[in-house]
């Protein structure tokens, strides 16, 4: 156990919708990033933040947002959702930053029909 | 040319043996060098976490890095069937925009009991 939480485990919902995406980071951890996987992507990294301030940005599209709110935790939010947005998603925590040593939640599968 | 290549395999290998995963990275500002494991439908889990050129061992575990080169190597030995993942390599530089991590792809590892 990393000590990172997700919720939900899994989601299923329809295209057009908008869901949320919750993560709580390791206690200590003032950085949270979101990476989504998927089988031909691999792990990608969309979005980064450090006590409550976006710190970098990967491939995130428009559609999605993310916030870190000041106990911590982090919301993913994927808005406007495609077929090809169903992947898994991770959430991971580390103490600094600069993305040294990352942990990661159990992720949430999410399948978009 | 990708940032970070890694065979995705698959690998199967028998109860014992020696196994060897590497990564291959054009990036030469990369520093520090990571080494995932994530078992099915779980988050990647650190497994080990090197600095610049070298080797370092952790048990069955030995991570080796040649900046020279841009190669990277996990050696695991006295493989067990437990071991049985998908193996991600990570890596990240430092200051200004090198110091996000970059994975690869994985490489799916069975170990037949």
């Amino acid at each position: 156990d990393s000590g990172v939480t997700q919720t939900p485990k899994h989601l299923i919902t329809a295209t057009g919708q908008r869901v949320t995406l919750r993560c709580s980071p390791r206690s200590g951890d003032l950085s949270v990033y979101w990476y989504q996987q998927s089988l031909d992507q691999g792990l990608q990294f969309l979005i980064q933040y450090y006590n409550g301030e976006e710190r970098a940005k990967g491939n995130i599209l428009e559609r999605f947002s993310a916030q870190q709110f000041p106990d911590l935790h982090s919301e993913l939010n994927l808005s406007s959702l495609e077929l090809g947005d169903s992947a898994l998603y991770f959430c991971a925590s580390s103490v600094g930053q600069f993305q040294e040593t990352q942990y990661f939640g159990p992720g949430t599968r999410l399948l978009v029909l | 040319q990708k940032e970070v290549e890694q065979d995705p395999g698959p690998l199967s290998v028998p109860e014992g043996a020696i196994v060897s995963l590497n990564c291959t990275y054009s990036n030469s500002a990369f520093q520090y060098f990571m080494w995932y494991r994530q078992y099915s439908r779980k988050g990647p889990e650190l497994l080990m976490y090197t600095y610049s050129s070298g080797n370092k061992e952790d048990g069955r575990f030995t991570a080796q890095v040649d900046k020279s080169s841009k190669y990277i190597s996990l050696f695991i030995r006295d493989s067990q069937p437990s071991d049985s993942a998908t193996y991600l390599c990570a890596m990240s530089g430092s200051g200004g925009s090198n110091y996000k991590l970059t994975f690869g792809k994985g490489t799916l590892l069975t170990v037949n009991p």
